[in-house]
């Protein structure tokens, strides 16, 4: 059973189109973290949001944290191939060092 | 670049084997958490070690145990192997005080 929930679970578009990932829990966070995995390697962490309504940007990526602190979304502003990959959300329910990880999406972005 | 080091990159065992997998952590961290990641899915919390102590422990069998050293390196063993234990192990290095792991590229386990 997962505890956080990620969709959709494959997104496969064409470069420059726009894009947003979902990540929902029943269970509030003290802080969310997203990760992009390649092929054959481990995670690498993106963003960490810890506020409830906060919203960071990196680059064209676009991360909010919900209100309640129990989702997140991963905004993605005209995707490039180099965007490809699993997007990873994970939550701290009360210990910051232990993190339960969603099933994640994998994206794809056509040239 | 001191990061996350895992060995071996990959490993093939026979049902009912042992196998130990070794991870040293990123240069200043003192924490090191598994995870097992089954394929297409995300990863799994197996434990987690702090100051040579397992801290907190994933819904994982007695089968799987750990170490850590003083130089902060672990170790995770996994007995009496099963098929279904054919993942990717990753191991995760942080600050017990701080947020936010580093990977390493893991060890990818195969049972036959």
């Amino acid at each position: 059973t997962q505890l956080l929930e990620q969709s959709p679970q494959f997104l496969s578009i064409q470069e420059g189109e726009n894009l947003t990932v979902y990540c929902n829990s029943s269970s509030v966070f003290s802080s969310l973290q997203w990760y992009r995995q390649e092929p054959g390697e481990g995670p690498v962490l993106l963003v960490t949001v810890v506020t409830g309504g906060e919203v960071k940007k990196l680059k064209r990526l676009t991360f909010q944290f919900g209100d309640a602190r129990k989702d997140s979304s991963l905004h993605i502003t005209a995707a490039q191939p180099g965007d490809t990959g699993l997007y990873l959300c994970a939550g701290a329910e009360y210990n910051f060092n232990k993190f339960y990880f969603g099933s994640g999406t994998k994206l794809n972005v056509k040239p | 670049d001191a990061g996350v080091t895992q060995s071996p990159t990959h490993l093939i065992k026979t049902r009912g084997q042992q196998v130990t997998l070794r991870c040293s952590p990123k240069s200043g961290h003192d924490t090191v958490s598994w995870y097992q990641q089954a394929l297409g899915q995300g990863p799994q919390f197996i434990f987690q070690y702090y100051e040579e102590e397992e801290r907190q422990r994933g819904n994982f069998p007695d089968r799987f145990s750990g170490h850590q050293f003083p130089n902060y390196s672990s170790e995770l063993n996994v007995n009496a192997l099963l098929l279904g234990d054919s993942a990717l192990y990753l191991c995760a290095s942080s600050l017990w005080e701080g947020r936010g792991y580093t990977f390493g590229s893991g060890t990818r386990l195969t049972v036959v």
